[in-house]
């Protein structure tokens, strides 16, 4: 069946640090890929997507280029602030919204 | 406008209380979304709405009974809950369709307290 699997946290790093966050996928046909981000205490907020092989997603500084030939949507960023602390969640869409374990980040100053 | 909004923002409710969670969204969306998530877990499915019938049951025990009104409208009605139902309630909105490519959109849940 189709699943993500999301690397384990959690992560913390100094501010203006690179962040990486990986993402793996299994599925059938061709899913589209998402990552989204949560905030303590709020719900979760879509990051970006990408709906087909090659596409790079961006939004906010962080992207994520979706890899057919490696079934990866990694999460990067090349400078994270104190603001991007929160929990990360990778996710496919297949018959139903796949989503990873999600991936807690604390940046410090 | 792409905001899914969610009341009350925090509930505490006995065994025996009966209360209902309400989401809201006028994006145009015909398919909507009950999910529970606990503390640094990922959202779990509950329920699917696609053009305001239920579609997706995720052997939810028979104390949660969802209902969407309306194509705008979606309610979580709670009865008899226990204290590990205790969890945050996350309603979403997509467009329809099995293997979409649509995204769906999060309203900022109920933070619900069984006790």
């Amino acid at each position: 069946g189709d699943s993500v699997t999301q690397m384990e946290g959690p992560v913390t790093l100094s501010e203006e640090a690179f962040l990486t966050i990986n993402c793996t996928y299994t599925a059938t046909g061709y899913p589209s890929l998402f990552w989204y981000v949560q905030y303590p205490g709020e719900g979760l907020q879509l990051l970006l997507k990408a709906t087909k092989a090659d596409d790079k997603g961006s939004n906010k500084g962080f992207e994520a280029t979706y890899r057919k030939e490696t079934t990866s949507f990694h999460l990067e960023k090349g400078s994270v602030q104190v603001s991007d602390s929160a929990v990360y969640f990778c996710a496919l869409t297949g018959n139903q919204f796949y989503f990873g374990t999600g991936t807690s980040l604390t940046v410090i100053p | 406008d792409t905001e899914v909004t969610q009341t009350p923002k925090h509930l505490v409710m006995g065994m025996t209380n009966k209360k209902s969670l309400k989401c809201e969204q006028h994006m145009g969306h015909r398919a909507m979304y009950w999910y529970k998530q606990k503390a640094k877990k990922p959202p779990e499915l509950m329920f699917v709405y696609s053009y305001e019938k239920l579609s997706i049951n995720e052997s939810v025990p028979s104390r949660f009974s969802p209902e969407c009104p309306n194509s705008s409208l979606l309610n979580l009605h709670l009865h008899a809950l226990q204290p590990e139902d205790s969890a945050l309630y996350l309603c979403a909105s997509s467009q329809p369709g099995q293997g979409s490519s649509y995204e769906q959109y999060f309203g900022p849940g109920t933070r619900l307290t069984v006790t």
